[in-house]
């Protein structure tokens, strides 16, 4: 069974920039979530995505989208980047229904310069 | 709204040793409550839950007990091993919804041969 994967594991972008990262499901998974987690914090919400739609967002602004592919693979994407996104993204899939556990991939380490 | 409030690290104990990390929460309505644990370099696991009242959550000897009465999900372990060195996250989760995790802000745990 592949777990969840992330990529790149690191990047590192200048204010202003965009940024696209990348998820890849658990096998057999149809639910992504996304997370940030700031150094030293605990991940924030930011959105969850089912057949392809978003249908959960947390406290952030438009500016932060994302995309689920057919295959259940999902996308993030930063645009107009502050220093304060600087963080690791997390990824977590898991099959609908309330009692599924979240399975988390590694991370994207994002360095906003 | 939800939040979850834990016991600031770090925390060094000797192998062996009796751990508590203490968290307590608030939330509408009555969530599910969960311990992660974060291994450095890598992503979250989930340690163990609770969904209901008075319920035990129990993993590799780690527990903790759902208690309504003093909104409290307290991590413990008789005796703790080097292995077990990790930040450990206390979450709740929004009703309705198992994936939209609220996190506390995370404990470092260092065991010490």
């Amino acid at each position: 069974e592949t777990g969840v994967t992330q990529s790149p594991t690191h990047l590192i972008k200048t204010r202003g920039q965009q940024v696209t990262l990348r998820c890849s499901s658990q096998s057999g998974h149809n639910t992504v979530s996304w997370y940030q987690q700031a150094l030293g914090q605990g991940p924030q919400f930011i959105f969850q995505y089912y057949r392809e739609e978003e249908n959960g967002r947390g406290n952030f602004p438009p500016r932060f989208s994302g995309l689920q592919f057919p295959n259940y693979s999902s996308e993030l994407n930063v645009n107009a980047l502050e220093l304060d996104d600087s963080a690791l993204y997390l990824c977590a899939s898991s099959l609908e229904g309330s009692n599924s556990p979240l399975h988390f991939g590694n991370g994207t380490r994002l360095t906003v310069t | 709204g939800n939040s979850v409030t834990q016991m600031e690290g770090p925390v060094t104990l000797s192998e062996e040793a009796f751990l508590t990390i203490n968290c307590t929460y608030t939330a509408t309505g009555y969530p599910s409550l969960f311990w992660y644990v974060q291994y450095p370099g890598e992503g979250l696991q989930l340690l163990l839950k609770a969904t209901k009242a008075d319920d035990k959550g129990s993993n590799k000897g780690f527990e903790a007990t759902y208690r309504k009465e003093t909104t409290s999900f307290h991590l413990e372990k008789g005796s703790v091993q080097v292995s077990d060195s990790a930040v450990y996250f206390c979450a709740l989760n929004r009703p309705g919804s198992a994936r939209q995790l609220t996190f506390g802000s995370g404990t470092q745990l260092t065991v010490l041969p």
